[in-house]
């Protein structure tokens, strides 16, 4: 592994239906995000952890939750998917702290149908 | 809460040219960053420039510059000698000086022409 990983690439789920998106990275970075990217609306942070065992809610947390058992994995699980939940999702990790860079893996899109 | 704004949602330029992207922020803090990062069709993210609020001094790497105007709360993003390989979505986006969670703007879209 090289960066930042994540699976599925791609996936359509239907409504209803449990989803768990996978975000793996090594570069032993304490800090990972979920983002959500919709056209018109940019990059919407969905839940942080600073640090392996804790997490926070960004700004559209509503319907996701995520984990951070370990520094490497962060999933993020959609208990009941709907259809406004379509969109692409970024996982990034950076080195704690407002100036350091952030690393993105390459995005899962999710359709819910 | 810190918002983003990037008023042009489509930009274009010709091959060799220089062109501005435009972006403002809005906050309460006074030590704080500033990011431009790239999306080009592979989707994959990648940061172009950073400042720090506190540097009066404007961020600049290789052709990409930016103008910093703190007062203003405007972060601006020039490319010169613009080239194809810099067609892509930018990202202008905010960080507080404790955290590292993003803020970002709606996206530019940049075409360059040949």
């Amino acid at each position: 592994i090289a960066g930042i990983t994540q699976a599925p690439t791609s996936q359509i789920l239907a409504a209803g239906r449990r989803m768990t998106l996978r975000c793996t990275q090594d570069m032993r970075h304490n800090a990972m995000y979920w983002y959500r990217q919709d056209l018109g609306l940019g990059l919407r942070l969905i839940h942080y952890s600073n640090t392996a065992g804790t997490t926070g809610k960004g700004e559209v947390p509503d319907g996701y939750s995520v984990s951070r058992a370990n520094t490497d994995d962060f999933p993020l699980t959609l208990a009941s998917a709907v259809p406004s939940q379509t969109s692409v999702y970024f996982c990034a990790s950076s080195v704690a702290g407002g100036y350091n860079e952030q690393f993105f893996g390459p995005g899962t899109r999710l359709t819910v149908l | 809460a810190q918002t983003v704004t990037q008023s042009q949602p489509e930009m274009s330029v010709q091959e060799a040219e220089t062109v501005t992207l435009s972006c403002t922020y809005d906050t309460s803090e006074s030590d704080y960053y500033l990011f431009w990062y790239k999306q080009p069709p592979s989707r994959q993210m990648i940061l172009v420039i950073r400042q720090e609020a506190y540097k009066q001094q404007n961020a600049t790497e290789n052709r990409f510059s930016v103008n910093f105007q703190k007062a203003a709360k405007s972060f601006s993003l020039k490319i010169s000698d613009s080239q194809l390989g810099d067609a892509a979505m930018y990202f202008c986006a905010y960080s507080t000086a404790s955290g590292s969670r993003l803020t970002f703007g709606e996206g530019t879209q940049l075409t360059v022409n040949p």
